[in-house]
């Protein structure tokens, strides 16, 4: 069984640049969310895609967005990159039901300079 | 606005001994709480979970301990290994787990041989 997997481990852009990450979920998973975690804090909840539709929404910009495709991947593009948008994005994929356990990739470190 | 709350950075704790980490929360409407841990450069790894329907919930040396009416959950790993230093994230959910977590700020664990 294949874990949860995010592309690419590290990324350096400058600030108004776009980028495009990236999200393979376990197998059997149909959930993926996104969550960004600043140094020294928790992660914080982006947003969550269930089979292709956007299925709840964090406290962000409409600059960041996303999609999910039909092997339930999924892409977090960002937009008009500022510099507090440094910080290591996880994905987690689930099966998506109650009780289900939300399982991380190793994440993302964006750094914007 | 907090609402998942670790107020201890940290911890150091003896090899052997137990290690009890604390977690509070102000939202009602929680009602699915997780244990991750996390090592640099990797992702969080889940630990172990609690449903309020219940005020205890144990996986071999991890135990976790919901007291709803103080909005307070426990983490007691016994006995402690050196291993087990990292950082360790407390999460809550509503909807028994079908919705988006909240994670606290985190409580990095020393272990001490």
């Amino acid at each position: 069984e294949t874990g949860v997997t995010q592309s690419p481990t590290h990324l350096i852009k400058t600030r108004g640049q776009q980028v495009t990450l990236r999200c393979s979920s376990q197998s059997g998973h149909n959930t993926v969310s996104w969550y960004q975690q600043a140094l020294g804090q928790g992660p914080q909840f982006i947003f969550q895609y269930y089979r292709e539709e956007e299925n709840g929404r964090g406290n962000f910009p409409p600059r960041f967005s996303g999609l999910q495709f039909p092997n339930y991947s999924s892409e977090l593009n960002v937009n008009a990159l500022e510099l507090d948008d440094s910080a290591l994005y996880l994905c987690a994929s689930s099966l998506g039901g109650r009780g289900d356990t939300q399982y991380f990739g190793p994440g993302t470190r964006l750094t914007v300079l | 606005d907090q609402q998942v709350k670790q107020n201890s950075p940290s911890l150091s704790v003896q090899e052997g001994r137990i290690s009890i980490l604390n977690c509070d929360y102000t939202n009602s409407m929680f009602d699915y709480f997780l244990w991750y841990k996390k090592y640099p450069a990797e992702g969080p790894t889940f630990l172990i979970s609690i449903s309020s329907i219940k005020d205890k919930n144990e996986d071999g040396r991890f135990t976790v301990f919901l007291n709803k009416s103080a909005k307070h959950l426990s983490l007691h790993i016994v006995p402690s290994q050196p291993g087990d230093s990292a950082v360790y994230f407390c999460a809550a959910s509503g909807n028994f787990g079908n919705e988006k977590l909240t994670f606290g700020t985190g409580t990095r664990l020393t272990i001490i041989p």
